[in-house]
């Protein structure tokens, strides 16, 4: 089975810009969850899809985005960037029958706001 | 609220050594608790996960974890290290209800000398 897979896996934009992030969760796999990595602050959870509805959510400015399609591929959406939204962004999906909160992960999106 | 405490943001061994990584939770609920492993410009990859199904958990590439409820403590062993376990660690941990929301430690980056 192919892994969680992230594009880009490298991005540059602007401050004031917007971008879209994009995920393709393991074959099978309802839930996905997106997770921002910075120096700073570590590893914080953004929100959590599953079957198209958001069932969890973190502590984000409404800056912050996302919506699931119908085949479980989800796109995380981030508006007027900031310097500060620079960092790697996470998804990770998990099955229906895994255990609470084990989650595979793709290999990123490195983003870089200047 | 969940949390989880690493001491230690940069751990040093010799190849060989054993390897020990600390993961302290706080949790007023029966937790989940991960280790997860970050290579550089990649994703995290689980490396195993106490369910409270056995408190002696094994991992993949040799490592295991013991779940100590009495010192809340979910410690990651290696009893020999390689060069290529030269990493970053993260812990963490959920809980039944808490969704699958991950709440990371912030990390031990593990650097294996010859």
């Amino acid at each position: 089975k192919a892994g969680v897979t992230q594009t880009p896996r490298y991005l540059i934009k602007t401050r004031g810009q917007q971008v879209t992030l994009s995920c393709s969760p393991i074959s099978g796999h309802r839930s996905v969850s997106w997770y921002q990595q910075t120096p700073g602050q570590g590893l914080q959870f953004l929100f959590e899809y599953f079957s198209e509805t958001q069932r969890n959510k973190g502590n984000f400015p409404g800056r912050f985005s996302g919506r699931q399609f119908s085949n479980s591929r989800s796109e995380m959406n981030v508006s007027t960037l900031e310097l500060g939204d620079s960092a790697l962004y996470l998804c990770a999906s998990r099955p229906e029958t895994g255990v609470v909160g084990e989650a595979f992960f793709g290999q990123g999106t490195r983003l870089t706001v200047v | 609220a969940q949390s989880v405490t690493q001491l230690g943001s940069h751990v040093s061994v010799s190849e060989g050594a054993l390897v020990l990584l600390r993961c302290n939770y706080s949790s007023s609920v029966p937790p989940y608790l991960f280790w997860y492993v970050q290579y550089p410009n990649q994703g995290l990859q689980l490396l195993l996960k106490y369910t409270s199904a056995a408190t002696l958990v094994k991992g993949i590439n040799g490592f295991e974890a013991e779940f100590k409820k009495s010192e809340t403590s979910f410690h990651l062993t290696k009893p020999s290290a390689h060069m290529s376990d030269a990493a970053e660690y993260f812990c963490a941990v959920t809980y039944t209800g808490g969704g699958n929301k991950l709440t990371f430690g912030t990390g031990t980056q593990l650097k294996v000398e010859l």
